[in-house]
């Protein structure tokens, strides 16, 4: 089992529509999590960190469910622009992070 | 503030070259890494350092070398290069990624060096 896993995708959804991803990891040691987002040919830039109580910034809502050890990601009212590939992130035993694969996302006019 | 530097940009070696990766930062952080991203295959920790002088083995060493003579610097060497290793490479650096257990800082990347080996 990969230690951290996502839906490639893609995932192509209207402008205008709500999108969620999801995530699972497999070291419940983590501790860290968040969620990246990938340009084509760019490096990650962090989009939102992910906090036990659930946190949101503008259109993005993140949640935590440490029990099943996943992670979510919904993204309302998409916008074109919100078209990339988004990354889950996981600290692995505080000394480094894994990353998944990746859920690529097109959002169509 | 330049954030995390990557040098060179761009770069085409023949089999059995050698060349060296160089990632800067300017923001004091401990921990330093080199991924390497394929096609399907996300990113995957080549070799990391968790301060000056320090250096640990990731998911995928075999091949590439490391030094972290200077806190600010992170190397990255290929001795002989191969197809196999070509890829894209990206820096990154962060403070702990946890303190006393819990999340702490996570990482900022470079720009990435795009490397084909013929």
């Amino acid at each position: 089992r990969k230690e951290v896993e996502q839906d490639p995708g893609p995932f192509n959804v209207p402008e205008g529509a709500t999108v969620a991803f999801n995530c699972t990891y497999s070291n419940s040691a983590s501790q860290s999590f968040f969620w990246y987002r990938q340009d084509c040919r760019k490096e990650p830039k962090l989009l939102m960190s992910v906090y036990s109580s659930g946190n949101e910034d503008g259109r993005f809502t993140a949640q935590l469910n440490r029990a099943s050890q996943y992670i979510s990601l919904l993204i309302r009212d998409s916008k074109l622009s919100d078209s990339a590939t988004y990354l889950c992130v996981v600290d692995n035993y505080g000394q480094n992070f894994v990353f998944g694969p990746g859920t690529r996302l097109s959002v169509l006019p | 503030n330049a954030g995390v530097t990557q040098t060179p940009k761009f770069r085409v070696l023949k089999t059995g070259q050698s060349m060296t990766l160089l990632c800067a930062q300017d923001m004091n952080h401990e921990y330093m890494y080199w991924y390497r991203q394929d096609p399907g295959m996300g990113l995957r920790l080549i070799h990391y350092s968790v301060g000056e002088g320090t250096t640990a083995k990731g998911e995928v060493p075999d091949g590439y070398n490391v030094s972290r003579l200077k806190k600010q610097n992170f190397l990255l060497g290929l001795e002989s290069a191969a197809p196999s290793q070509t890829s894209v490479y990206f820096c990154a650096s962060s403070l702990r990624p946890t303190i006393a257990g819990k999340s702490a800082d996570t990482q900022y990347f470079g720009p990435g060096t795009r490397l084909t080996v013929l």
